[in-house]
C-alpha cells in the first residue's frame, strides 16, 4: 500500500537555485521522513519530523509538516548537481513498530 | 551509524529457479524487518514485515508461498522468491528497525538487491 502522493513527480533545475517537493498522506502518523534514492540504490535517510513537530532543518534541508492538512513539504536550497535523485517521503503510523509507507517520490534533476 | 547490509546485490538466474536474499543488521539487533519490492522508476511498496522467531506478516496481494521470508535470528532475515518468473524482475529492498530504538520509527535500509529472470 502506499500513503499518497508526492508532487510534483519530477522536476528539473538550474544548479543554485532552491527545490521544493511536497507529500500528502491520509492516514494519522508518527513522524514523516524524507529519503532520497540515487539511480539504482538504496536509501539515504535526509531528516525525520514527528507529528508534534511543524518544522525542521538540517543544512541545505528544510522539512515542514502540517497535520491538519496531512502535508509535508521538502525544500532544498542553493541545490547542486549531486542532489539529483528522486525524494521519498515515508510515514510511520501512530502505531509502534509499523513499517514505513513510502509516497511515489519526485525525481529531481539540477542541470549546472 | 546502523549498517543494513544485503547480499547479493544483483542477481540474475533463469526462470523457474529459486534465488535467496540476505538482510542482516551489522551492529544492532533487529526484531522487526521489512521487505520492499521496487520495479523501475516507481516507489517502494512494503510487501512483507519479517519478525525474528514467527512467521512473516504479507501485505495484501503478495503471495506468501513465492516469497519465503525467514527471520531466524536478531540480525538476519531472507527472502526466498522461489520459481522465479521474469515479472518478479524488481530491485528488492530490506529494512530494519533497532531493537533499542523501537520508539524512534527510524528505519535502516539495505543497499538493495536486483534481481533480473531471464
Amino acid at each position: 500500500s502506499q500513503q499518497g502522493e508526492e508532487d510534483p513527480q519530477a522536476l528539473s533545475i538550474q544548479e543554485g537555485e532552491n527545490a521544493t517537493m511536497n507529500c500528502s498522506y491520509k492516514t494519522s502518523i508518527n513522524n514523516l521522513q524524507w529519503y532520497r534514492q540515487n539511480s539504482g540504490r538504496g536509501l539515504v535517510h535526509l531528516i525525520l519530523i514527528r507529528s508534534n513537530e511543524r518544522e525542521k532543518h538540517s543544512g541545505r534541508l528544510r522539512v515542514t509538516l502540517d497535520t491538519s492538512k496531512k502535508s509535508s513539504s521538502l525544500l532544498i536550497t542553493a541545490s547542486r548537481a549531486a542532489d539529483t535523485a528522486s525524494y521519498f517521503c515515508a510515514t510511520s503510523e501512530q502505531q509502534a513498530g509499523t513499517a514505513l509507507i513510502f509516497g511515489k517520490g519526485t525525481t529531481l534533476s539540477v542541470s549546472s | 551509524g546502523a549498517v543494513v547490509s544485503q547480499h547479493p546485490s544483483w542477481v540474475i538466474c533463469k526462470s523457474g529457479t529459486s534465488v535467496k536474499i540476505e538482510c542482516r543488521s551489522l551492529d544492532f539487533q533487529a526484531t522487526t524487518m521489512f521487505w520492499y519490492r521496487q520495479f523501475p522508476k516507481q516507489s517502494l511498496m512494503l510487501m512483507a514485515t519479517s519478525n525474528e522467531g514467527s512467521k512473516a506478516t504479507y501485505e495484501q496481494g503478495v503471495e506468501k508461498d513465492k516469497f519465503l521470508i525467514n527471520h531466524a535470528s536478531l540480525t538476519l532475515s531472507t527472502l526466498t522468491v522461489t520459481s522465479a518468473h521474469p515479472e518478479d524482475s524488481s530491485f528488492y529492498i530490506c529494512s530494519a528497525r533497532d531493537r533499542g530504538k523501537s520508539n524512534t520509527g527510524e528505519l535502516f535500509f539495505g543497499e538493495g538487491s536486483r534481481l533480473t529472470v531471464l
